[in-house]
């Protein structure tokens, strides 16, 4: 119950295209969803987060969508550019467990 | 405002060994958090200290322990190596515990290889 299922586990998209990333988890009471990217040789940055009043928080290229009926949650990037070719981590966390976070999607964007 | 930055960035040590790492948050962030990165397991949570108490603790041995310090500073103690605690040691700040410290902000790491 305290898994954040995180597919696909590698990605590679065009550039310009749309980059989807999804997760799913069990436990009801998390209540707060961030994403982060990580770079080779670096620590993750937090990239967008949400909570399961929203159903999409939109924050430039990237948007997370919200499904909380169906425990899923996913990140897309439009417009996806070379530079985002990164490590992906989704993650969740509620007021009285630690954050569990995905496995990763290492995204690649051709040039 | 300066990140979250660990020490030292990288370690080489020999099974049986301990080791120290060291963490200094973000000016103003009173809670820390340490993780474990590895290709297999990926990021796993091993503890989180505020106000220099052990606030949650993830599923890791006894070998793994912290400590805080008044400044928030953070050091994570690792006795006894063994091969497979060679990964990647990353340290989290946040302002505040719970749900209002929820935005982690991560240093670069120590990268720990153990021979």
């Amino acid at each position: 119950q305290q898994q954040v299922k995180q597919s696909p586990q590698s990605l590679i998209v065009q550039k310009g295209g749309i980059s989807i990333i999804n997760c799913a988890y069990e436990n009801t009471a998390f209540d707060y969803f961030p994403w982060y990217q990580q770079f080779p040789g670096k620590g993750p940055a937090l990239l967008i987060a949400i909570r399961p009043d929203v159903s999409e928080k939109k924050e430039g290229r990237f948007t997370i969508s919200f499904n909380k009926s169906a425990k899923q949650f996913s990140l897309h990037i439009m417009d996806s550019q070379p530079g985002d070719s990164a490590t992906y981590f989704c993650a969740a966390s509620s007021e009285e467990d630690k954050i569990i976070f995905g496995k990763g999607t290492r995204l690649h964007i051709l040039p | 405002k300066a990140g979250v930055t660990q020490t030292p960035r990288y370690l080489i040590k020999t099974r049986g060994q301990q080791v120290t790492l060291s963490c200094s948050p973000i000016s103003g962030h009173r809670s820390v958090s340490w993780y474990q990165q590895t290709p297999g397991q990926g990021l796993q949570f091993l503890f989180e200290y505020f106000s220099e108490t052990q606030r949650n603790k993830g599923n890791f041995p006894g070998r793994f322990s912290g400590r805080q310090f008044s400044n928030s500073r953070s050091e994570m103690n690792v006795s006894t190596l063994e091969l497979g605690d060679s990964a990647l040691y990353l340290c989290a700040s946040s302002l505040a515990s719970g749900r209002a410290g929820y935005e982690q902000y991560f240093g670069p790491g120590t990268r720990l290889t153990v021979t």
